[in-house]
């Protein structure tokens, strides 16, 4: 079965400053999605960046960034410029290739932004 | 757009209780799914569902039932309530493409308390 591991149960950084917050995970598939999803204070799951396994370059969406190392099974998130609206848990996730489209989660990071 | 909406927000029961969580989705989603969410453990998958008068057992599945009479409701049920199931719920749903993966849309989650 597959496994998500987010080892980092708390982070902080200081508003404008980069964060970096870990996931790595563990699957016999070679084709297969990842997920991050940030989870603010009024508990809805927001998207916030998504990988496909086939694709070598890394995605970005505005100050969102990963770094995947396909054979590490490494998937971090890299946040700039930090905004006090980043505050939030973040949640890794894994999606296998067909079927029912299930997510796997990791076990969650809260990200706390000081002013 | 509603998207995804879950009935009750919150709700307290005792011990051996039962009740039913709704989740609606406007979006004619063929997938839905039930997780629920405890500290520390992420999110896991309840029960699941591709399609109408279908559905399948995820990884937490005892002590729920689930039903899809309808493609746009998935129903979580819960025969006799144990401090156990204490958590927060989400329903989440999705549209299949062949040789796509897409977004999960989640609901605003319901936080069931077992007394």
């Amino acid at each position: 079965a597959q496994t998500v591991t987010q080892s980092q149960p708390e982070m902080s950084v200081q508003e404008a400053e980069t964060v970096t917050l870990s996931c790595t995970y563990d699957t016999s598939e070679s084709d297969y999605y990842l997920f991050w999803y940030k989870q603010p204070p009024s508990r809805q799951m927001i998207l916030v960046i998504r990988q496909e396994a086939y694709k070598q370059q890394n995605a970005t969406e505005n100050r969102f960034s990963v770094n995947f190392q396909k054979a590490a099974k490494s998937f971090s998130l890299k946040i700039s410029d930090s905004q006090l609206g980043d505050a939030a848990m973040y949640f890794c996730a894994y999606q296998g290739p067909q079927g029912a489209q299930k997510l796997v989660f990791g076990q969650g990071t809260r990200l706390t932004i000081n002013p | 757009n509603a998207g995804v909406t879950q009935t009750p927000k919150f709700r307290v029961l005792k011990t051996g209780q039962s009740m039913t969580l709704l989740c609606a989705q406007d979006m004619n989603h063929e997938y839905m799914y039930w997780y629920r969410q405890d500290p520390g453990m992420g999110l896991r998958l309840i029960h699941y569902s591709v399609g109408e008068g279908t559905t399948a057992k995820g990884e937490v599945p005892d002590g729920y039932n689930v039903s899809r009479l309808k493609k746009q409701n998935f129903l979580l049920g819960l025969e006799s309530a144990a401090p156990s199931q204490t958590s927060v719920y989400f329903c989440a749903s999705s549209y299949p493409r062949a040789g796509e993966n897409t977004e999960a849309f989640f609901g605003q989650g319901t936080r069931l308390t077992v007394v």
